[in-house]
């Protein structure tokens, strides 16, 4: 059984960066795509991007175009996600998602990152 | 991006009711939909994909329906466990998108 495995809490201050990890313990990430989703306190769900770890290309949703940057490591079976800018409105909990390739739906989630930006 | 729009946003309702939760989104995604449920401090659970299949493991009682652009989940009889906030997301457009919720409480 996969289990997405995602780095630890992180605190940062206005205009930092955060990187957030993903690691699929037990598996691959082998014909699956890897989205990233936040949650801000209270909220519900939003998509941030994805990529297909074996083609390598990312695709972000256009609200986080060209602050936020997606990566993954096949051969460590690791996505990465990378936010930039960071202002308060950005404090939530990140969650990493897989999707079997074109399957469209998220069958296996990551346990969330809290990501706190305060000064 | 492909909006997404969820109705009611809360309900309230009874244990053993019929309870009918409804989607719509912003262009045709066919039965590009999928339902999730998410409990407090749980990241969320796929219920429902492709409108109308259930996930392995998933209560009968969960249905889902539609096309285009219109798709609804039905609680057939709510269970005590039923509790807490479902989200569809469209798998249409390579950008996917979430709706903003509908949390069910216990009336």
């Amino acid at each position: 059984q996969v289990q997405l495995v995602q780095s630890g809490a992180e605190v940062k201050k206005p205009g930092s960066s955060v990187k957030v990890s993903c690691k699929a313990s037990g598996g691959t990430f082998s014909r699956y795509a890897v989205s990233w989703v936040r949650q801000a306190p209270g909220q519900g769900l939003e998509w941030m991007g994805g990529i297909i770890p074996i083609f390598g290309t990312p695709n972000y949703a256009q609200k986080f175009q060209g602050r936020v940057t997606i990566t993954a490591d096949e051969s460590t079976s690791t996505a990465f996600m990378e936010l930039s800018s960071l202002r308060s409105e950005d404090t939530a909990l990140y969650y990493c998602a897989r999707e079997a390739f074109g399957s469209g739906y998220y069958d296996d989630w990551g346990q969330g990152t809290l990501v706190t930006v305060s000064s | 991006d492909i909006q997404m729009t969820q109705s009611p946003s809360s309900l309230s309702a009874s244990v053993g009711d019929r309870v009918t939760l409804t989607c719509r989104t912003s262009q045709t995604i066919t039965t590009y939909l999928n339902w999730y449920q998410q409990k407090p401090g749980k990241a969320p659970k796929l219920l429902i994909y492709a409108t109308s299949s259930l996930q392995t493991g998933v209560p009968s009682r969960f249905s889902g329906s539609g096309s285009g652009t219109d798709f609804t989940l039905t609680i057939s009889s709510l269970q005590p466990e039923d509790f807490a906030t479902y989200y569809c997301q469209q798998s249409y457009s390579t950008s996917r998108s979430f709706g903003q919720g509908t949390k069910l409480e216990i009336k």
